[in-house]
Order: C-alpha cells, then structure tokens, then sequence
C-alpha cells in the first residue's frame, strides 16, 4: 500500500472545527482512502473512507482533492471525546482481505 | 454493527509463563485476522496474519515459535505468547473484516501484557 504523510500532532479548541491533513502522493487509481482513530488505551476503530468524492457519515467529513495526492477529514465540532491519534490508510480495493498498515497518525489534543 | 472482541483487556504475567489472548469476530465470519503489538508512543505494527484452517504468516523479525497463532473456527483466533519476557510487554491488538463484504476492518479492544 502507498504511503500517508500526516502531522504528528495538532491541538484544537472544544467545540470547534478540525482539520486533519494527509498527504499521500503516490496514491493508485485503486486505492481507497481510509481514516481510522484510536482513543487511548483502546484498539482503533473506523472513521470514514472514500475514493474521490467527498464523504460523510455521522463521524466526520473527509475531503478529498481532485488530483487525489491529499485529503482532509473534518470534524466539525470537537469534543473531549474526539482527543485521539487519528491514522489516514491507503487501502488497494482489490485487495480488500489485507491487513492494514499504519504510520505515525496525527496525535489530536482537545482543548476545554 | 460488526464487533469484535478481544480477551483479556489486561493481563500481569511472571516472565517465563505464557498467556493466551483471544479473539472473536461476534456476528461474521472472518477467515483472516491479523494481529498488531504497538509499543508505548509507538503505532500499530503488523505481527502475523492469522488464517482459518492453515498456519498463520508472520511478519519479518516476529518468532513463529514465541507467539503461537490457532485460527481453528471462522470465529476465533488465538495469540499465545509462549516464555514470556519482560520486553514481550506491550499492547496487542487484534483485527477482522467481514469476508463477505468489502467493507472496514473491525478492531478488538486491545490487550495490555505486563511481564514481570
């Protein structure tokens, strides 16, 4: 899978918007981009993914650029809840039976 | 939605003893799941691919015959880390996707090992 960029660490106020950047220029026609999370002390667990269009779910917002080299998911009101290490994943869909690969994620700290 | 579920949550063991630590996928069946360890500050690192009725695929550097990985239902998958050493400390994930479905890959809850 083609590799992610990804700050190591942002902070953000309670309550409002997030802007988490990933950059993945070597990124194939077929993958898919994947946003997980892992709250401390727990194992990750699924944000939200999408191809080329813009997406959204209950979770978050994930923004993808045209040319697909990068992509940013949203949270649009932070909360306490949402302090989290936050990990951008390239995943080829035709090889959905693989195991995922994680970098560094971007550490998010939440303000009150 | 899909579940799955890691046990124990935490467990303290003397060194030389082995611990087993089981996961589940609770409502689908999964032929592969994989197994992390990640390290205090550290991110996920991919130890073994467990695979339903044949040995299981280990990453490059991770000893076969320390961790021993059963796959013997589509349901569960076992770690067990044999002889255990205080540097076997660590946090270990498990993690499954619906083989029926294209879809994300669920995370059990982690187990936090302590060798002493």
């Amino acid at each position: 899978d083609a590799k992610t960029t990804q700050p190591n660490s942002m902070e953000s106020n309670e309550e409002e918007p997030v802007h988490l950047p990933c950059n993945h220029s070597t990124i194939s026609g077929t993958d898919y981009i994947h946003w997980y999370r892992q709250l401390p002390s727990q194992g990750p667990e699924y944000v939200i993914h999408g191809l080329t269009s813009n997406v959204n779910n209950r979770m978050a917002s994930l923004a993808i650029a045209e040319d697909r080299k990068s992509s940013t998911l949203i949270l649009h009101r932070a909360t306490l809840r949402d302090a989290a290490v936050y990990y951008c994943i390239l995943r080829d869909r035709n090889n959905a039976g693989n195991m995922l690969t994680f970098g560094g994620g971007t550490r998010l700290m939440v303000k009150p | 939605g899909a579940v799955v579920s890691q046990h124990p949550s935490r467990v303290i063991c003397k060194s030389g003893t082995s611990v087993k630590i089981e996961c589940r996928s609770l409502d689908f069946q999964a032929t592969t799941m994989f197994w992390y360890r990640q390290f205090p500050k550290q991110s996920l690192m991919l130890m073994a691919t467990s695979n339903e009725g044949s040995k299981a695929t280990y990453e490059q550097g991770v000893e076969k015959d320390k961790f021993l990985i059963n796959h013997a239902s589509l349901t569960l998958s076992t770690l067990t880390v044999t002889s255990a050493h205080p540097e076997d400390s660590s946090f270990y994930i498990c993690s499954a996707r619906d083989a029926r479905k294209n879809t994300e890959a669920f995370f059990g809850q982690g187990t936090r090992l302590t060798v002493v």
